[in-house]
């Protein structure tokens, strides 16, 4: 059984830049959330999908967008990249939204 | 105030030593308490999963809950080199909620 994977698993853009990430989640899941962990820190909240809406939205700017396939599977999207973009990219699946969730190993962007 | 607060150490420490980790919080309505293992250059990994106040244990890993002094920590008894890695507590609210995540702690354990 596959758990969550993410492709790609390393990205280098420059600035200004647009990137897309990818996220297939764990079978049996529905929900998939991305978080955005920066060196030396927590992972932070950026948004959750269930049934092909955002169900929820952490702090972060609308450059930030997603979107869910009816196969469950997820694309985070970044415009106009950052310096401070710069991070470990998380996605993470759960049976439904108010469960456990188990994450994939990452996509590390860097923008240069 | 940060809404959960976490010794990012590093914490050192020789094989076989009991591992005392801690988090606070501030916001008393985080309800599900959990602690992941992040080895580098990967995804967290669910350790432990609690509910409300107590204790729970599994293996060699004890997780403990205080809500009364909003104060969470895991213990790791008879520690492994494999043990090393960053452990990170992370909380929510009851309902669809997001995780909020300390900003974890890197242990090293030295054989």
């Amino acid at each position: 059984d596959a758990g969550v994977t993410q492709s790609p698993t390393h990205l280098i853009k420059t600035r200004g830049q647009q990137v897309t990430l990818r996220c297939s989640p764990k079978s049996g899941h529905d929900t998939v959330s991305w978080y955005q962990q920066a060196l030396g820190q927590g992972p932070q909240f950026i948004f959750q999908y269930y049934e092909e809406e955002e169900r929820q939205r952490g702090n972060f700017p609308d450059r930030f967008s997603g979107h869910q396939f009816p196969n469950y599977s997820s694309e985070l999207n970044v415009n106009a990249l950052l310096l401070g973009d710069s991070a470990l990219y998380l996605c993470a699946s759960s049976p439904d939204p108010n469960e456990k969730l188990f994450f994939g190993s990452g996509t590390q962007l860097s923008v240069l | 105030q940060k809404e959960v607060e976490q010794d990012p150490g590093p914490l050192s420490v020789p094989e076989g030593a009991i591992v005392s980790l801690n988090c606070t919080y501030s916001n008393s309505a985080f309800q599900y308490f959990m602690w992941y293992r992040q080895y580098s250059r990967k995804g967290p990994e669910l350790l432990m999963y609690t509910y409300s106040s107590g204790n729970k244990e599994d293996g060699r890993f004890t997780a403990q809950v205080d809500k009364s002094s909003k104060y969470i920590s895991l213990f790791i008894r008879d520690s492994q080199p494999s043990d090393s890695a960053t452990y990170l507590c992370a909380m929510k609210r009851t309902g669809n909620t997001p995780l909020v995540f300390g900003k974890g702690t890197r242990l090293s354990v030295i054989a």
